[in-house]
């Protein structure tokens, strides 16, 4: 699976928008993006995946560049209680099967007041 | 989304005995589930890949006869810690994935086991 980059940490003022940056330069066309979240002492959360198109959810909107090499995570408007460690992950989805996830550094996400 | 649930949440031994800690899908079947391992401060690390009905594959660097993985069910898989150090301490996390349904390839994590090995 592809490797990612993410910043080590960003501030984001509650009620804001939190864009969090991932960079993938060596993603495969088969390979799709994934972020999870992981709020201290607690297991990761499913936040949102994509292939190439942009998708948006109830939790955040993933904005994947046209040449796929990078890709941003939106939270429209931060709280608190998104403060968490981020995780961008680029894998393979092959039906019918369940292939791992392999975590990176991710940012840490300090939401202020 | 689907629930996994992990038992116990936390848990102290004393060095050299052996602890268990259980992974459950509660609303749905995993064929297949995963246990990562994560320090302080750390990312999260993945030990191996619990199949249910066959051996578990684990990582490179990860002992087998230490870490013992039992996947009975469609709905369980077990981790047990055996004769457990102080250096075993750590947060335990496991991951599976609904083998029906849709397709959409995430993976539900428990909610970790914290093992502190005295």
């Amino acid at each position: 699976d592809a490797k990612t980059t993410q910043p080590t940490s960003m501030d984001c003022a509650e009620g804001r928008a939190a864009n969090l940056p991932c960079n993938h330069s060596t993603i495969s066309g088969n390979e799709y993006v994934y972020w999870y979240r992981q709020i201290h002492s607690q297991g990761p959360q499913y936040i949102i995946h994509g292939l190439k198109n942009n998708e948006t959810n109830e939790m955040a909107s993933l904005i994947i560049t046209e040449d796929r090499k990078s890709s941003t995570l939106i939270l429209p408007h931060a709280t608190l209680r998104d403060t968490a460690v981020y995780y961008c992950i680029v894998r393979r989805l092959i039906t019918g099967t369940a292939s791992k996830l392999t975590f990176g550094t991710g940012t840490r996400l300090q939401v202020t007041l | 989304g689907a629930v996994v649930s992990q038992h116990p949440s936390w848990v102290i031994c004393k060095s050299g005995t052996s602890v268990k800690i259980e992974c459950r899908s509660l609303d749905f079947q995993a064929t297949t589930m995963f246990w990562y391992r994560q320090f302080p401060k750390q990312s999260l690390m993945l030990m191996a890949t619990s199949n249910e009905g066959s051996k578990a594959t684990y990582e490179q660097g990860v002992e087998k006869d230490k870490f013992l993985i039992n996947h009975a069910s469609l709905t369980l898989s077990t981790l047990t810690v055996t004769s457990a150090h102080p250096e075993d301490s750590s947060f335990y996390i496991c991951s599976a994935r609904d083998r029906g349904g849709w397709n959409t390839g995430e993976l539900f994590f428990g909610e970790g086991s914290r093992l502190t090995v005295l």
